[in-house]
């Protein structure tokens, strides 16, 4: 069974341009979740998807966006970036809710430059 | 407070030793991940557990969940072991992550 999967791994950016990051969840899992990791910090929560919906997002400004398709992929958005963007996005799936079956894809490292 | 905590934060072993990593949390939960970050890399899973031990090679999980305390062991400690280890504490809609351990094992 194929793991969460991210596109690209790696991606390199000018600043005040956009980035769109990629996610294809575990099959039959509903949830998408993004978290990011800039350097030296721990992870923080971004988005979470589920059945298509925006359930919750963390503290991070509106240039954060993202969506769900119809399969259950996940799109990214950060637009204006800004050299402080640079991180690494990590996606995660579930069944249903954080509570069942999490699973980690290995993350896309954005470098605004 | 952090809601998870993880100790030590920085922890120095020699090839070969047994180790230890601690998580405490004070968030309800169902379950508690460990997860492995290699310098430079992406995530991995661990374990996902949420009552006893689970082993999986030479590591070892264990959760107490009326004390709220998850323990990560390590047996014969090797180089490539070395790596960030974070405990995370799963909410209705996200995880709560601990600020990780960073170990190096040295030959």
């Amino acid at each position: 069974e194929a793991g969460v999967t991210q596109s690209p791994t790696h991606l390199i950016k000018t600043r005040g341009q956009q980035a769109t990051l990629r996610c294809s969840p575990i099959s039959g899992h509903t949830s998408v979740y993004w978290y990011q990791q800039a350097l030296g910090l721990g992870l923080q929560f971004l988005l979470w998807y589920d059945e298509g919906e925006e359930r919750n997002r963390g503290n991070f400004p509106p240039r954060f966006s993202g969506r769900q398709f119809p399969n259950y992929s996940s799109e990214l958005n950060v637009n204006a970036l800004e050299l402080e963007d640079s991180a690494l996005y990590l996606c995660a799936s579930s069944l249903q809710r954080a509570n069942y079956g999490y699973t980690f894809g290995s993350g896309t490292r954005l470098t605004v430059v | 407070k952090n809601e998870v905590e993880q100790s030590p934060q920085n922890l120095t072993a020699q090839e070969g030793e047994f180790i230890t990593i601690n998580c405490s949390y004070s968030v309800g939960i169902s379950a508690l991940h460990w997860l492995q970050q290699h310098p430079g890399g992406g995530i991995v899973s661990l374990f996902m557990l949420s009552s006893g031990k689970k082993k999986h090679g030479r590591l070892i999980a264990t959760i107490n969940i009326q004390e709220k305390h998850s323990s990560l062991h390590i047996t014969a400690s090797h180089p490539r072991d070395s790596a960030v280890y974070i405990c995370a504490v799963p909410l209705v809609d996200k995880l709560i992550f601990g600020t990780g351990t960073l170990l190096a094992v040295q030959p």
